[in-house]
Order: C-alpha cells, then structure tokens, then sequence
C-alpha cells in the first residue's frame, strides 16, 4: 500500500537558519504530493503541494520539488523564522480521495 | 467562507459510553473526510462521502463506528461502546471535487479522551 516516509523530530534550529525535511513516497502510478502544517493550537493547513513529476510548490518561502526519480518531496526553507515552529506532515494523494501522511517533523527554532 | 467546524472542541468520555461529534464543511464543497490521529503521528483515512454518499470505508472503521452525511451537508461520526484505544484527535476535512488533485481543508479537530 501507499506510504510515506519523512525524518523524525524534533528539528531545532537557530532563526535565519535553513530548514530542509526529507520525504520520501512509495506509491503506485503517479499521486499528488502535499505538505502539510501544524501550528501549535491549530488545525492542519495546506503549505504547498505538486501534482506531477518535476513541478515545484512554493509557499511562504517554503519550497519542495516532486521528484519521480528518486520518490521524494523534500521541503526546504532559506531562512527560518520563530513563527516557523510548527509540525509539518508530508502526505500524498493517489485516486482523488484519502490521503496518505506520513509521521509528522516538528520544528523548533529559537531566537 | 468560515472553513471547517468541528464540535466538540473536545470530549471526556467513560468507557463503554457512546459519543458522537459533528463537522461543518466548507458550504461548496461536496467531499467530506473524516481521519483519526493519535499523538506523534500523522492523520490516519477513515471515510469519505461524496455528497451523501459514504465511498469508502478503512480498516480502521470498525463496527463502533458509522459515520453519515445525510444531506449532503454536515457529518456526523459516531463511537459506540467507547474502548481506551479510541482515544485520539478526529479530523474532519472537506474538498471540491474538480476531478483533479483538490486540496483538502481540515477543521480543529474533536480531541477524545476515554477514561
């Protein structure tokens, strides 16, 4: 069945940091890929999400690119901010209906 | 647009006992989700319903459980016969069915706690 894999938490960094968290699928024919957020208190928000191989979702300075190649969705941040902290889920989405997330990271940065 | 609600907010609840949340989706969108996710993990797929209909059911689904969306609109889960393990956020989401990838908003959540 569909999985996803990313790296265990927490991730604690230092403000203007760079942030990546690796994400890796296994999944049959082509899913959507999507990350995810948790804000402390707060319900899950969509951050960026690709649809098909080689595109790239951006937002809020976040980035990830879907990679068929090597089956990942890495999400990469510049330069961190406190209001970062948060967990983000990786998740996928294969036939239209339920989607398949992985653990979860959290992330911690520090002034 | 006011997103998902979810109520309760949270639930404590005795054993054996049966409890029952609701959500409110987004007013245009005719999936509604229901997942459950247990502390340190990711949200895990219960059932979804495309209007009224309920499409498909997990594993995870027993028969405590039984969810319904009878207009179309608003869903309700219900748990009966409560058990320890039960104990977990329940995640309402809703989408548009465009035939494509459509993004899934999710609500606050139900958090239950069984005693």
């Amino acid at each position: 069945g569909d999985s996803v894999t990313q790296m265990e938490g927490p991730v604690t960094l230092s403000e203007e940091a760079f942030l990546t968290i690796n994400c890796t699928y296994t999944a049959t024919g082509y899913p959507s890929l999507f990350w995810y957020v948790q804000y402390p208190g707060e319900g899950l928000q969509l951050l960026l999400k690709a649809t098909k191989a080689d595109d790239k979702g951006s937002n809020k300075g976040f980035e990830a690119t879907y990679r068929k190649e090597t089956t990942s969705f890495h999400l990469e941040k510049g330069s961190v901010q406190v209001s970062d902290s948060a967990v983000y889920f990786c998740a996928l989405l294969r036939g239209g209906n339920k989607l398949t997330f992985g653990g979860g990271t959290r992330v911690l940065v520090k002034p | 647009d006011t997103g998902v609600s979810q109520n309760p907010r949270h639930k404590i609840t005795k054993r054996g006992q049966n409890v029952t949340f609701r959500c409110d989706p987004i007013s245009e969108h005719n999936r509604l989700y229901w997942y459950r996710q247990t502390l340190g993990q990711g949200p895990e797929f219960l059932t979804y319903f495309q209007n009224e209909a309920q499409l498909e059911k997990s594993r995870l689904l027993s028969d405590r459980f039984s969810a319904e969306r009878p207009k179309g609109s608003f869903s309700t889960l219900e748990i009966q016969r409560t058990e320890q393990g039960d104990s977990a956020m329940y995640l309402c989401a809703s989408s548009f069915d465009s035939g494509g990838a459509d993004t899934q908003y999710f609500g606050p959540g139900t958090r239950l706690t069984v005693l």
